[in-house]
């Protein structure tokens, strides 16, 4: 079974722009999470999606947002870009979301790596 | 949301045992406790999980304790590819991570 898979690996945007980032999960995974990782925040939970609706939210501005298709492929946007938003991006699937979900592990991609400039 | 509270670092000789503490003691009854791992430039990668009981797994032990405020991570003979951060979340609605332990096998 292939794994979670993130593109692009790595990103240069310049501050002001917007940047679209994309996450395929594993086959028959239903739920994706997306996760921003900096040296100084550690690992913080940005958004998850379950079957094409938002079902939780940390505590990010309003210019990342993120969606999900039918087929449950995910993508996360970030708008008006600052330099603090460079950061490595990490997605992750599972099977499910609610109560199964609580005994289904994340499997992760290896990350996008987004440089503001 | 549930957090939880791990040592920033640990050393361990190449061979011997790595026990790796976390206390979660805000965790809700029907939320697991998961232990991931990350290695340099690359995604986290799942170890093991449990609710109550002790688990084990190819690559680990879980020790949960009988009122699941704490638990340990137990690598049985840790190599040099075990060098690692080591994650502790307790997974239910909003998914957090802590700061994780930063372990360094040493030969």
């Amino acid at each position: 079974k292939a794994g979670v898979t993130q593109t692009p690996r790595y990103l240069i945007k310049t501050r002001g722009q917007q940047v679209t980032l994309s996450c395929s999960p594993i086959s028959g995974h239903r739920s994706v999470s997306w996760y921003q990782q900096t040296p100084g925040q550690g690992l913080q939970f940005l958004f998850e999606y379950f079957s094409e609706t938002q079902r939780n939210k940390g505590n990010f501005p309003g210019r990342f947002s993120g969606r999900q298709f039918s087929n449950s492929r995910s993508e996360m946007n970030v708008s008006t870009l600052e330099l603090g938003d460079s950061a490595l991006y990490l997605c992750a699937s599972s099977l499910g979301r609610g109560q199964r979900s609580y005994n289904s592990p994340l499997h992760f991609g290896n990350g996008t790596r987004l440089t503001v400039t | 949301d549930a957090k939880t509270t791990q040592p920033p670092s640990m050393d361990c000789a190449e061979g011997r045992a790595a026990n790796l503490p976390c206390n979660h003691s805000t965790i809700s009854g029907n939320e697991y406790v998961y232990w991931y791992r990350q290695i340099h430039s690359q995604g986290p990668q799942y170890i093991i999980h449990g609710l109550k009981n002790n688990e084990t797994n190819e690559m680990a032990s879980l020790i949960i304790t009988e009122d699941r405020k704490s638990s340990t991570l137990i690598l049985p003979h840790a190599t040099l590819r075990d060098t690692a951060v080591y994650y502790c979340t307790s997974q239910g609605g909003k998914l957090i991570f802590g700061q994780g332990t930063e372990l360094s096998v040493k030969p």
